[in-house]
């Protein structure tokens, strides 16, 4: 199946700091979204994002399909960013969401 | 839009009692999953049903987990005998299509005994 790799596991922010998080997958998709797990375990939808940039607020995120990678940008971070950020990808002949295993992220005031 | 709907939101249990896990998927959409989080081998694909019909149980871990879809607005994910290593989180999911954002519930948060 498809690979999912997200870097870097665990990242550690000063509030108002920017960070730049990765995901890199081993083939083409058809559907590429980032969720944000907060400290309750809610897994919350941020983009859906199979190639192309969008933005939402603080957040954005762009997904270089033909390089297969995908970069969530945080800026101007707060503590309510803290949490586990996912990638997870749909490869182009399959349905199955696969996740990579996320990576960190603490906020400190 | 509610949004996907799980119940218990907590189930704790001692090891060889039967567990329901409840979901109901947002209304319309055609497909449903159930994942399974654990810190060893993070969230893990269950089954897929696409229009109430199983597509692919190949995650379902042995024969002690089955799940149902008897229609488009309620699925159920029992475990029967349970272990105390099914302890997990249980998530729903659903989405329009099979190849459109997935939405999660909440989780069920299963602890075995």
């Amino acid at each position: 199946g498809i690979q999912v790799e997200q870097s870097p596991p665990d990242l550690i922010l000063q509030e108002g700091a920017n960070s730049t998080l990765r995901c890199n997958f081993s083939d083409s998709v058809n559907n590429l979204q980032w969720f944000h797990q907060n400290p309750w375990g809610q897994l919350i939808n941020l983009f859906y994002i199979p190639s192309g940039t969008k933005q939402n607020g603080r957040l954005s995120a762009t997904t270089v399909a033909t390089e297969r990678y995908s970069l969530l940008y945080i800026s101007s971070s707060q503590t309510t960013d803290s949490g586990v950020y996912f990638c997870a990808v749909v490869s182009s002949n399959d349905y199955k969401l696969s996740f990579g295993a996320g990576t960190t992220v603490t906020v400190r005031a | 839009d509610a949004g996907v709907i799980q119940s218990p939101r907590h189930e704790v249990t001692e090891m060889g009692q039967e567990v329901t896990l409840r979901c109901k998927p947002i209304s319309g959409h055609n497909s449903l999953f159930w994942y399974r989080q654990t810190m060893m081998r993070g969230l893990e694909l269950l089954i897929y049903f696409n229009n109430n019909v199983p597509i692919d149980d190949s995650g379902m871990p042995e024969d002690r987990f089955s799940a149902k879809m008897p229609n488009a607005s309620f699925s159920t994910l029992k475990i029967q005998p349970s272990e105390p290593r099914d302890s997990a989180v249980y998530f729903c999911a659903s989405s329009p299509t099979g190849n459109s954002p997935l939405h999660f519930g909440n989780g069920t948060r299963l602890t075995v005994t």
